[in-house]
């Protein structure tokens, strides 16, 4: 159980294009999503937090308008790399936050990352 | 604002020997979470172990095991009888749920070789 899928999980798009990555949560609802981007060799820097059915919150720094997050649904965040260059080209990863009965406790389960190259 | 700090960019253990991943953090908060995350060559994030900081005893998982010391703000991870298979990037993460936003903030890492 508490499988996040991403789709695509490679894209190369050439500047100026946009592109749209889908985080989906497969058996379970979030109503909370995270999206990550990694760099080469580097750590995970949380983007923004992606809440259904209202506008997500972005961390200091990250560009609103270039990086539109849409949580239409309790399964599905997506987001759109506007206008990409290449110093977009990156690895992106989600991640969804769920009530684990298990572990009695909000767990976060990742997504298997979405690298997107800009050419 | 929170931190957390790997201070240890690589680290290489033979195989079936011990070895101990430093982190620490800084906070002001007195219930957080604390975890030690994998990313193999996959870069699929695995979920290693987790401490309540609310509890004293260290958190155990097979042959992971943690060293928490909620004064020292200290959390390293030990592995013990290190396989191949543990070979990954090691991130030390944080989270607090005062706020509810279930944010998580995650040190720079550590690249764990084994060998063999």
């Amino acid at each position: 159980g508490a499988v996040v899928s991403q789709h695509p999980s490679w894209v190369i798009c050439k500047s100026g294009t946009s592109v749209k990555i889908e985080c989906r949560s497969l058996d379970f609802q979030a109503t909370t999503m995270f999206w990550y981007r990694q760099f080469p060799k580097q750590s995970l820097m949380l983007m923004a937090t992606s809440n259904e059915g209202s506008k997500a919150t972005y961390e200091q720094g990250v560009e609103k308008d270039k990086f539109l997050i849409n949580h239409a649904s309790l399964t599905l965040s997506t987001l759109t790399v506007t206008s990409a260059h290449p110093e977009d080209s990156s690895f992106y990863i989600c991640s969804a936050i769920s009530w684990n009965k298990g572990t009695g406790q909000y767990e976060q389960y990742f997504g298997p990352g979405t690298r997107l190259t800009v050419t | 604002a929170q931190t957390v700090t790997q201070s240890q960019p690589e680290m290489s253990v033979q195989e079936a020997e011990t070895v101990t991943l430093s982190c620490t953090y800084d906070t002001s908060e007195s219930d957080y979470y604390l975890f030690w995350y994998k990313q193999p060559p996959s870069r699929q994030m695995i979920l290693v172990i987790r401490q309540e900081a609310y509890k004293q005893q260290n958190a155990t998982e097979n042959r992971f095991s943690v060293n928490f010391q909620k004064a020292a703000k200290s959390f390293s991870l030990k592995i013990s009888d290190s396989q191949l298979g543990d070979a990954a990037m090691y991130f030390c993460a944080y989270r607090s749920d005062t706020s509810g936003t279930y944010k998580y903030i995650f040190g720079t890492g550590t690249r764990l070789k084994v060998l063999a």
